[in-house]
């Protein structure tokens, strides 16, 4: 059984900049959430995808944006970057909505 | 608006006293409540959820909705306990769920 992965693990950009970020789900699972988790702080939900719309969404802007893939997988967008959207990026998988969360290892964005 | 508040960023105890982890959240309709745990170079990981009422690893929680709180508990805390805790609040019916700041546990020889 794969577990959930994500990519890159590390990247830095600056301000202004666009990234995308990715995520592969747990073998057997449909949806996929997403959260934000700063420096010293837990996770923040950002939003999570159910067959491939988005199910629910955190206090974040519209600049970001997520797709979720018929094969599950997931991609989180961030436009016009800030400093303070420098954080841990956690993506975690589950079966339905309601299912238990397993977590990647997220991806770490520095914002320059 | 939901919150969950742990007050303590560390606690530190020595192996076999007894462990609390504090909780407390602040929401207006019915919660679902779950402890995460982040072992030292591994994910973030499920510990338990208070619907399931069980024990893992030795670790209980019991919703206490008149002081709105989900303590963590332990009675022997053993070495390989220490980690992050994080305590977590569902009020989206989807796994849209709130985090506390974490509370990292040493367990001290």
């Amino acid at each position: 059984e794969t577990g959930v992965t994500q990519s890159p693990t590390h990247l830095i950009k600056t301000r202004g900049q666009q990234v995308t970020l990715r995520c592969s789900s747990q073998s057997g699972h449909n949806t996929v959430s997403w959260y934000q988790q700063a420096l010293g702080q837990g996770p923040q939900f950002i939003f999570q995808y159910y067959r491939e719309e988005e199910n629910g969404r955190g206090n974040f802007p519209p600049r970001f944006s997520g797709l979720q893939f018929p094969n599950y997988s997931s991609e989180l967008n961030v436009n016009a970057l800030e400093l303070d959207d420098s954080a841990l990026y956690l993506c975690a998988s589950s079966l339905g909505i309601t299912g238990e969360l397993f977590f990647g290892e997220g991806s770490r964005l520095t914002v320059l | 608006a939901q919150r969950v508040t742990q007050p303590e960023k560390l606690l530190s105890v020595f192996k076999g006293a007894p462990v609390e982890l504090k909780c407390n959240y602040s929401y207006s309709g019915s919660p679902e409540l779950f402890w995460y745990v982040q072992y030292s170079r591994q994910r973030l990981q499920l510990l338990l959820r208070h619907i399931s009422r069980e024990s893992i690893k030795g670790f209980t929680a019991d919703l206490n909705k008149g002081e709105t709180s989900f303590h963590l508990k332990k009675p022997f805390a053993q070495e390989e306990d220490s980690a992050m805790y994080y305590c977590a609040l569902n009020t989206g019916g989807g796994n849209k769920l709130t985090f506390g700041t974490g509370t990292q546990l040493k367990v001290e020889l």
